[in-house]
């Protein structure tokens, strides 16, 4: 069964709103989780990794203040565009491992974001 | 910089064939982990295999095996008897030591052919 859920699965926003994505770890208290970013036909893009009580740690280019990482409890890390703009539309994935650099991560079913 | 890279960006086969995918990789660690995921059209990433790169043998999952070849830094994926639940796109990946981060490939879309 599933490990890792996100919500909202697909979510259409006008231009200027904020939305917040949820990712929980279903059956491990994860003190990491992953954001990752995917557009069309391409590969996966890590934009942050969030830590459990802590600040996230972004990737070089992804805007901090657009891209709000929390990670508030070990099961749950949210992920909030602020501002969206039309650019901002994509397909959002989190991960959870086990800790670790050796453990294997884990994927949600991803969000997909429309910004009109 | 740590690479992945799979040189083919689609591959068919016919049904109970087999297939291979190639992916290989560029670190100057020595130990680290690879991975197959798959990303069929509902776009959930499932972990096909895995590898630990202190292990000589080749890791099997049913009909998924890979070849690996740590001096050439190579992780190739082969399926067996394909099916049609076996369309997806795959990509590789691998993590390394003292990075949680995984590096993935720019993946291979896997069509099967009834």
């Amino acid at each position: 069964g599933a490990v890792v859920s996100q919500h909202p699965s697909w979510v259409i926003c006008k231009s200027g709103t904020s939305v917040k994505i949820e990712c929980r770890s279903l059956d491990f208290q994860a003190t990491t989780m992953f954001w990752y970013r995917q557009f069309p036909k391409q590969s996966l893009m890590l934009m942050a990794t969030s830590n459990e009580g802590s600040k996230a740690t972004y990737e070089q280019g992804v805007e901090k203040d657009k891209f709000l990482i929390n990670h508030a409890s070990l099961t749950l890390s949210t992920l909030t565009v602020t501002s969206a703009h039309p650019e901002d539309s994509s397909f959002y994935i989190c991960s959870r491992d086990r800790g670790g650099y050796q453990e294997t991560q884990y994927f949600g079913p991803g969000t997909r974001l429309l910004v009109l | 910089a740590q690479t992945v890279t799979q040189s083919q960006p689609e591959m068919s086969v016919q049904e109970a064939e087999t297939v291979t995918l190639s992916c290989t990789y560029d670190t100057s660690e020595s130990d680290y982990y690879l991975f197959w995921y798959k990303q069929p059209p509902s776009r959930q990433m499932i972990l096909v295999i895995r590898q630990e790169a202190y292990k000589q043998q080749n890791a099997t999952e049913n009909r998924f095996s890979v070849n690996f070849q740590k001096a050439a830094k190579s992780f190739s994926l082969k399926i067996s008897d394909s099916q049609l639940g076996d369309a997806a796109m795959y990509f590789c990946a691998f993590v390394t030591q003292g990075a949680q981060k995984l590096v993935f490939g720019q993946g291979t879309r896997l069509t099967i052919n009834p």
